[in-house]
């Protein structure tokens, strides 16, 4: 399979845990994003990463969220003193970066409930 | 801040329907893509439409893009139950040099047999 990858798929943590989520993007893209969705909603853009650099980041990514790609392949996205109003899917998503369309391939997500 | 107002929001249709999914905003976008989401999964690229005015058919969708390219048109024609899920509309800003992509709140789409 050459698509996107999440894992895990769900995390169940209690409030105040921290929790890091990892994707593996399509092999050779170098565009790599992380979104939140939450139920009834539309992605909403977290961070985005062109290689190993984190070229933005939305307000919606408070001081408790920190996102890597240390080797411009795989992703983490870490989470620390968990809130319940995290709770949602976590989508990661790819590009090859062309110019144009900027296609974005997703990966299955990873779906966060704060207990 | 661009934004896109996706209608109806929910929909319950009879297999054989048709029905139209509308994508709308006051801003320019670059190119909109339309994805098709399953309960638990990410989201599945359906089609990228980018020529103001343009209109691109994957079997019983038809997907068009506004002239102003501010707004987009999802089309299926005889619905089927397989055709149910969340379906997403996505802008790309004009002056993205990023890329993310700019999400209307879906509109959840139920074809009963």
């Amino acid at each position: 399979d050459t698509g996107v990858s999440q894992n895990p798929r769900h995390k169940i943590t209690k409030r105040g845990q921290n929790v890091t989520f990892r994707c593996d993007p399509i092999s050779e893209h170098n565009r790599l994003y992380w979104y939140r969705q939450t139920l009834g909603q539309g992605p909403e853009f977290l961070t985005y990463f062109q290689n190993e650099a984190q070229l933005e980041k939305s307000r919606l990514l408070s001081d408790r969220f920190s996102a890597e790609r240390p080797k411009g392949s795989f992703s983490t996205l870490e989470i620390q003193r968990t809130e319940q109003g995290d709770s949602a899917m976590y989508l990661c998503a790819s590009s090859p970066g062309l110019a144009g369309a900027n296609e974005q391939f997703f990966g299955p997500g990873t779906r966060l409930t704060v207990l | 801040t661009q934004l896109l107002e996706q209608s109806p929001q929910f929909l319950s249709i009879q297999e054989g329907e048709n029905l139209t999914v509308y994508c709308n905003s006051s801003s320019v976008f670059s190119s909109l893509q339309w994805y098709r989401q399953e309960p638990g999964e990410g989201p599945v690229l359906l089609v990228t439409v980018v020529t103001g005015g343009e209109v691109k058919k994957l079997k019983r969708l038809t997907f068009q893009f506004g002239d102003a390219r501010k707004d987009s048109s999802l089309h299926i024609t005889a619905a089927q139950p397989g055709d149910t899920g969340l379906y997403l509309c996505a802008g790309l800003g004009s002056s993205s040099n990023t890329g993310k992509l700019i999400f209307g709140q879906g509109t959840t789409l139920q074809v009963k047999p």
